[in-house]
């Protein structure tokens, strides 16, 4: 099956400044690649996803990259805030069949 | 967008007990549902994936017996944890996939917060 690592677990960064989260994913047959914001005690919202047909995806202040090659996937996050802080993870999936996640990246921005 | 509702979002219930999540597409038909259980600050943990009409498929470790699923409409798809134990208290949330056009993103409910005393 589909195992999805993410890294790092835990990213502390200053208002302003960038923040990355890396994700690599085992199944080629993978094609479809959402991220998720967790706010405490909230369900999983999704905030971007990305499909295999395309290498990289932005909106606004948020961006995906893409690389089937290497089979990494990355979020970027640009002039953070303190509303950005929350528990971000990764995923993985063939169609709309059993998407698996990553462990989960702890993003804290400090004001 | 695309709305699911879960209800209970809280039960307390004695150990031995019985107790059923609902989870609701409220504004789109998915004729798939998926369970997913989240212990503190921890990942989503697939459990089972629930297909209208027929039977669910349970992840690998997942007690079918245990955990019982029923996905009786496009709409609706439902949990039964039977016999709760204090190590099934957990976060369990289901999420619903809109399958109109071509896109598969999943849509979660708010999550279930079952404590078993």
């Amino acid at each position: 099956g589909e195992n999805v690592e993410q890294h790092p677990s835990t990213l502390s960064v200053q208002e302003g400044d960038s923040a990355v989260i890396k994700c690599t994913y085992s199944d080629s047959a993978s094609n479809y690649f959402p991220w998720y914001k967790q706010e405490l005690g909230k369900r999983p919202q999704l905030i971007i996803d990305i499909r295999s047909n395309v290498g990289e995806k932005k909106d606004q202040r948020i961006a995906v990259t893409l690389n089937k090659t290497a089979k990494h996937f990355s979020l970027h996050i640009t002039e953070t805030q303190p509303e950005d802080s929350a528990v971000y993870f990764c995923a993985a999936a063939g169609g709309y069949q059993k998407v698996t996640f990553g462990i989960g990246t702890k993003l804290q921005v400090i004001p | 967008g695309a709305v699911v509702s879960q209800h209970p979002s809280r039960v307390i219930c004695k150990s031995g007990t019985s107790v059923k999540i609902e989870c609701r597409s409220l504004d789109f038909q998915a004729t798939t549902m998926f369970w997913y259980r989240q212990f503190p600050k921890q990942s989503l943990m697939l459990m089972a994936t629930s297909n209208e009409g027929s039977k669910a498929t349970y992840e690998q470790g997942v007690e079918k017996d245990k955990f019982l699923i029923n996905h009786a409409s496009l709409t609706l798809s439902t949990l039964t944890v039977t016999s709760a134990h204090p190590e099934d208290s957990s976060f369990y949330i289901c999420s619903a996939a809109s399958t109109s056009g071509s896109t598969d993103t999943q849509y979660f409910g708010p999550g279930t917060r079952l404590t078993v005393l």
